[in-house]
C-alpha cells in the first residue's frame, strides 16, 4: 500500500500550509500525522484523521476523504519547519508516507 | 513518565546480524496489551514500520522484512528486542522503538498511531 506525499511545501510565516497524503481509498482508513525535526524522534500530532493528542496546538488540523488525507497548519510559525509523515494501516501492515519537508520562508 | 531507550551497536558488518534492545522505564511492559514496536528511518528517506510485539509474545511483522527480522520480549527486564539478519547497506538507518497510543482490544488494528518514542539509535552497516 503506497502513501504519496509531496516532497516539499513552502509557506510564509503566519500563512496556512497544506500537506497532502494520497492512497487508494485512503478515506476508508484512519490516518495519523507525525512531525519530525532533525535529530529528534517523531511526534504524533494528528490521529484518527483529525484528533489532536494532548499538548498539540490547535493550529494543526487534519481531514481525510476519498483518496487524500490533508494536514493543515494554520498561522504557521518558524518552529513548525520540519518533516511531516502520514501513517495508515492496510489491514495488516502499518505504512508511512515518504514525508514532506515543510519550509517556513 | 513512560520512557523508551534503544541500545545496540552503532556499526554492523554486511551479512551479519543486527541486534537492538529497547528498555522501558516508567511503566511495565505488561501493564496493558500494547503492541510495542520498531520503526526505522534510512538516511534521507521516510519512516518504515518493522515489527511489533505484545507482552505475551504475539508478534506482527512488515511482510517486506519478515524473512530477516525477529522481534522478542523479555518482561523480566522490561525490554523488547529486534534482530535483523543478513544485513546490507540498505539496513543503515536510525532505529526507533515506540509504543502505540492505544492498547489492542482484541480485534482490528494491532498498532496504530504511536505516541511514545525512544530517542533513536543510529546503525550503520559497513565493513
Amino acid at each position: 500500500y503506497d502513501l504519496t506525499q509531496p516532497p516539499s511545501v513552502s509557506v510564509s510565516p503566519g500563512q496556512t500550509a497544506t500537506i497532502t497524503c494520497s492512497g487508494h481509498k485512503l478515506g476508508d482508513k484512519f490516518v495519523s500525522w507525525y512531525q519530525k525535526r532533525p535529530g529528534q524522534s517523531p511526534l504524533l500530532i494528528i490521529y484518527e484523521d483529525f484528533k489532536r493528542p494532548s499538548g498539540i496546538p490547535e493550529r494543526f488540523s487534519g481531514s481525510n476523504s476519498g483518496n487524500t488525507a490533508t494536514l493543515t497548519v494554520s498561522g504557521t510559525q518558524a518552529m513548525d519547519e520540519a518533516d511531516y509523515f502520514c501513517q495508515a494501516w492496510d489491514g495488516y501492515t502499518e505504512f508511512f508516507g515518504g514525508g514532506t519537508k515543510l519550509t517556513v520562508l | 513518565q513512560l520512557q523508551l531507550q534503544e541500545s545496540g551497536p552503532g556499526l554492523v558488518k554486511p551479512s551479519e546480524t543486527l541486534s537492538l534492545n529497547c528498555t522501558v522505564s516508567g511503566d511495565s511492559l505488561n501493564s496493558d496489551n500494547y503492541y510495542w514496536g520498531w520503526i526505522r528511518q534510512p538516511p534521507g528517506k521516510g519512516l518504515e514500520w518493522i515489527a511489533s510485539i505484545s507482552y505475551s509474545g504475539s508478534a506482527s511483522y512488515n511482510p517486506s522484512l519478515k524473512s530477516r527480522v525477529t522481534i522478542s520480549v523479555d518482561t523480566s527486564k522490561n525490554q523488547f528486542s529486534l534482530k535483523v539478519k543478513s544485513v546490507t547497506a540498505a539496513d543503515t538507518a536510525v532505529y526507533y522503538c515506540a509504543r502505540p497510543l492505544s492498547p489492542f482490544r482484541g480485534s482490528g488494528r494491532l498498532v496504530g498511531p504511536m505516541d511514545v518514542w525512544g530517542q533513536g539509535t543510529t546503525v550503520a552497516v559497513s565493513s
